[in-house]
C-alpha cells in the first residue's frame, strides 16, 4: 500500500448505529487529519494530530469522536449521527511543525445516513 | 478569519485551449497555497504547492502563481485535454498547525 489509504470506501448506517472510519498512511508523516466535505460547501478541517497528540478540534460535535493511536492510522468513530452528518469523510496527512507541509489525501469514505 | 473565494464555480472550454483558474483570499498572511484536484467522488490529488516566499510553480502543463500582497493565486493550464476534466481546488495553509482553508472549487469541463 502506498499513500493514504481509508476504509471503507462506502458507507451507510442508520442514526443509532456506532461505526468507525479508518485511515492508514504509508508516508511517513506525523501529522494527520479528518476532513468533511458536503455537496455545495468547501472542504472542512474536523480535527488535527501532530505526533498523536489532537491539535485542533474545529467545534465538532461529540458524536464524531477521533482516535489516533499512532502515528501512521486515524479512526473516526460515529455514533447517533443524523441525516446532516451524510458527507465525504476524507483523511489527509503531511509532516509536522514544518511550515512546508504538502498535505496528501486519501480517496475518502462516502457516509450516508438514514 | 480566512475565506477563500474560487469564481466561477464551474467553466467549460474547447480541447486545446489555453485557462486560466482564479482563486482569491483575504486574509496575505499564509504560510503556503496549495492546488488540488478532485475527480467525481474521489480524493483529492495535490497538483502545485507555492511556499508564501514563491512566485510561482510549474508542473508540466501546470504553472501556479502566488501574489500575496493582494491575495490572489492563478493555476495556469495550457492546451487542455479532456482528462483535464475535474473539479480545481485551492487551499491556503494560515498556520503552524497546517490549518487549511479551501475554497468551493471550479469545476472544469474540457470538451473534444
Amino acid at each position: 500500500e502506498t499513500g493514504v489509504t481509508q476504509t471503507p470506501r462506502h458507507l451507510v448506517m442508520g442514526m443509532t448505529n456506532k461505526k468507525s472510519l479508518k485511515c492508514e498512511q504509508h508516508l511517513g508523516h506525523n501529522a494527520m487529519y479528518w476532513y468533511k466535505q458536503s455537496a455545495k460547501k468547501p472542504l472542512e478541517l474536523m480535527f488535527v494530530y501532530n505526533f498523536k497528540e489532537q491539535t485542533e478540534n474545529n467545534s465538532v460535535p461529540s458524536r464524531f469522536s477521533p482516535e489516533c493511536p499512532n502515528s501512521s492510522h486515524l479512526f473516526l468513530h460515529l455514533h447517533t449521527l443524523q441525516p446532516e452528518d451524510s458527507a465525504l469523510y476524507l483523511c489527509a496527512s503531511s509532516q509536522a511543525g514544518l511550515s512546508y507541509n504538502e498535505q496528501f489525501f486519501g480517496p475518502g469514505t462516502r457516509l450516508t445516513v438514514l | 478569519k480566512q475565506e477563500v473565494t474560487q469564481i466561477p464555480a464551474a467553466l467549460s472550454v474547447p480541447e486545446g485551449e489555453n485557462l486560466v483558474l482564479n482563486c482569491s483570499f483575504t486574509d496575505s498572511a499564509i504560510y503556503n497555497l496549495q492546488w488540488f484536484r478532485q475527480d467525481p467522488g474521489k480524493g483529492l490529488t495535490s497538483l502545485l504547492l507555492i511556499q508564501s516566499s514563491q512566485r510561482e510553480q510549474t508542473s508540466g502543463r501546470l504553472n501556479a502563481s502566488l501574489d500575496k500582497s493582494s491575495g490572489r493565486s492563478t493555476l495556469y493550464i495550457a492546451a487542455s485535454q479532456p482528462g483535464d476534466s475535474a473539479t480545481y481546488l485551492c487551499a491556503v495553509n494560515t498556520g503552524a498547525n497546517s490549518k487549511l482553508t479551501f475554497g468551493k472549487g471550479i469545476t472544469l469541463s474540457v470538451r473534444p
